[in-house]
C-alpha cells in the first residue's frame, strides 16, 4: 500500500496569515506529485503537477516544492484570503495513471 | 473553461439494484478515470480508460464494476448488484495525456445504497 500522508488535517488561520501544508509519499517508483484545491460542493481543481526533484511551482499567492528523494512536498499560501478556504489534496502518481490521494488538509481562513 | 459533467448529482438505489453513473469528459481529452470517496475516507482510484479499453484498475474495481464509452462523448460506470458499502461520492475525471497537466474532475455523483 502506497500511503500518502498530509498534515495538518485541518488549519484555521486569519486573513493575511501565510500558511503551509505537508504531503509525504513513498519515493520509490515515483512519476509525479499533484496538488488539488477542492471547495465544498465543487470539483477538485488542479493546482500543480510536479515531477522533478527540486521542482518549485507558483500560481499567484500559492506555491509548492517537491523533494522526491525524501518523499515530501510543501504547499505554501502567502497572505491567505477567505476565498482560499478549501480542502487541499495531494496525490502521488506512480508509473501508471492512477493517483494515490492523501486525506487532505482542510483550510479555513477567517476575516 | 471546459468542464467534466456528471449526472445525476445524487442517486439513491436499493441494495441489489444496478446503477449507471454518467460522465461527459472534456472533448479533446483522451484518458478517462473513475474515482470514489467513501465518507470520511481518502479519494480512491477505481479505473482508467484509454483507446476504448481499460488501461489500469484497482483492487476495488472487481467484476461488479464495468466502464463503457458508448459514443463519442459519454463515459459510464456501471455498478451491478449494489451493496451498502458502495455508497460513496463517485468522481469522473479526464486528462490530455497521462495527467502531466493534472486531471479535470467532475463535481461527482453521490450514490446512496439503501
Amino acid at each position: 500500500i502506497l500511503n500518502v500522508e498530509q498534515s495538518p488535517q485541518s488549519l484555521h488561520v486569519q486573513e493575511g496569515d501565510s500558511t503551509n501544508f505537508t504531503c509525504s509519499f513513498p519515493s520509490s517508483n515515483f512519476y509525479a506529485l499533484h496538488w488539488y484545491r477542492w471547495e465544498t460542493a465543487k470539483s477538485p481543481e488542479a493546482l500543480f503537477v510536479m515531477t522533478l526533484n527540486g521542482d518549485e511551482k507558483k500560481k499567484g499567492r500559492i506555491s509548492a516544492t517537491l523533494n522526491t528523494k525524501e518523499g515530501y512536498s510543501y504547499l505554501y499560501i502567502k497572505g491567505s484570503q477567505p476565498e482560499d478556504s478549501a480542502t487541499y489534496l495531494c496525490a502521488r502518481q506512480g508509473s501508471g495513471y492512477a493517483l494515490n490521494f492523501g486525506k487532505g488538509t482542510s483550510l479555513l481562513v477567517t476575516p | 473553461e471546459p468542464e467534466v459533467t456528471q449526472t445525476p448529482s445524487h442517486q439513491v438505489t436499493q441494495m441489489g439494484q444496478e446503477v449507471i453513473l454518467r460522465c461527459v469528459p472534456i472533448s479533446n481529452h483522451l484518458y478517462f478515470y473513475w474515482y470514489r470517496q467513501i465518507l470520511g475516507q481518502k479519494v480512491e482510484f477505481l479505473v482508467s480508460f484509454y483507446n476504448n479499453e481499460i488501461s489500469e484498475k484497482s483492487e476495488i474495481f472487481d467484476d461488479q464494476f464495468s466502464v463503457e464509452r458508448p459514443d463519442g462523448s459519454n463515459f459510464t460506470l456501471k455498478i451491478r448488484s449494489t451493496k451498502l458499502e458502495d455508497s460513496a461520492m463517485y468522481f469522473c475525471a479526464s486528462s490530455e495525456r497521462g495527467g502531466r497537466y493534472g486531471y479535470t474532475f467532475g463535481s461527482g455523483t453521490r450514490l446512496t445504497v439503501v
